[in-house]
């Protein structure tokens, strides 16, 4: 199956720091690409979608100066997240829809948990 | 908008039993696809199955199965023969079918679903 890979796994930072999250599609081009938040024991919440060579959408309620959001390639997506305070210390999760294979399947990356001290 | 209720936050059954997970829905949209997604301890989301609404014969896949009501707005997972690897949290999903776009996922807020050894 498709696989998804996200960078960095695990990611420690000061406040006030930026921390960028990769989000690769390793064997198929991801036309579009999602970003979810997780927060601990809750469900995941969609952040944006991010499509390639243009402007992500983000949902209502997300600080798109906040978390900014790039998709310069059909396998890669970053996501940064801006002068990062301690509430934004959230397990992040990518998915990457499969174009060839239609649009009904999204392929999750592992998740990448940030904590801001 | 779309909602997604799961209403079991813990199940709990013995090794090669039957369980079910239930999941509705609420949308005023009629082309859609419904996922049942798993998240193990590892946290790397992990897609059971999914059903396209227009499909009335409900999806399959070994020994996942769904009952899906349409009319009801209804979308069970039904789990034959547990096993120890089918402990995990599972979130019942909601994407809009949008011409040759994608969508993100609306999901519920899962069941964490424990199979006794």
């Amino acid at each position: 199956g498709a696989v998804v890979s996200q960078h960095p796994s695990r990611v420690i930072c000061k406040s006030g720091t930026s921390v960028k999250i990769e989000c690769r599609s390793l064997d198929f081009q991801a036309t579009t690409m999602f970003w979810y938040r997780q927060f601990p024991k809750k469900s995941l919440m969609l952040m944006a979608t991010s499509n390639e060579g243009s402007k992500a959408t983000y949902e209502q309620g997300v600080e798109k100066d906040k978390f900014l959001i790039n998709h310069a390639s059909l396998t890669l997506s970053t996501l940064t997240v801006t002068s990062a305070h301690p509430e934004d210390s959230s397990f992040y999760i990518c998915s990457a829809r499969d174009g060839a294979g239609g649009p009904d399947t999204q392929y999750f990356g592992p998740g990448t948990r940030l904590t801001v001290l | 908008a779309q909602t997604v209720t799961q209403s079991q936050p813990e199940m709990s059954v013995q090794e090669a039993e039957t369980v079910t997970l239930s999941c509705t829905y609420d949308t005023s949209e009629n082309n859609y696809y419904l996922f049942w997604y798993k998240q193990p301890p590892s946290r790397q989301m992990i897609l059971v199955i999914r059903q396209e609404a227009y499909k009335q014969q409900n999806a399959t896949e070994n020994r996942f199965s769904v009952n899906f009501q349409k009319a009801a707005k209804s979308f069970s997972l039904k789990i034959s023969d547990s096993q120890l690897g089918d402990t995990a949290m599972y979130f019942c999903a909601f994407m809009k079918r949008s011409g040759g776009g994608a969508d993100g996922l609306t999901f519920g807020k899962g069941t964490h679903l424990i199979i006794q050894p």
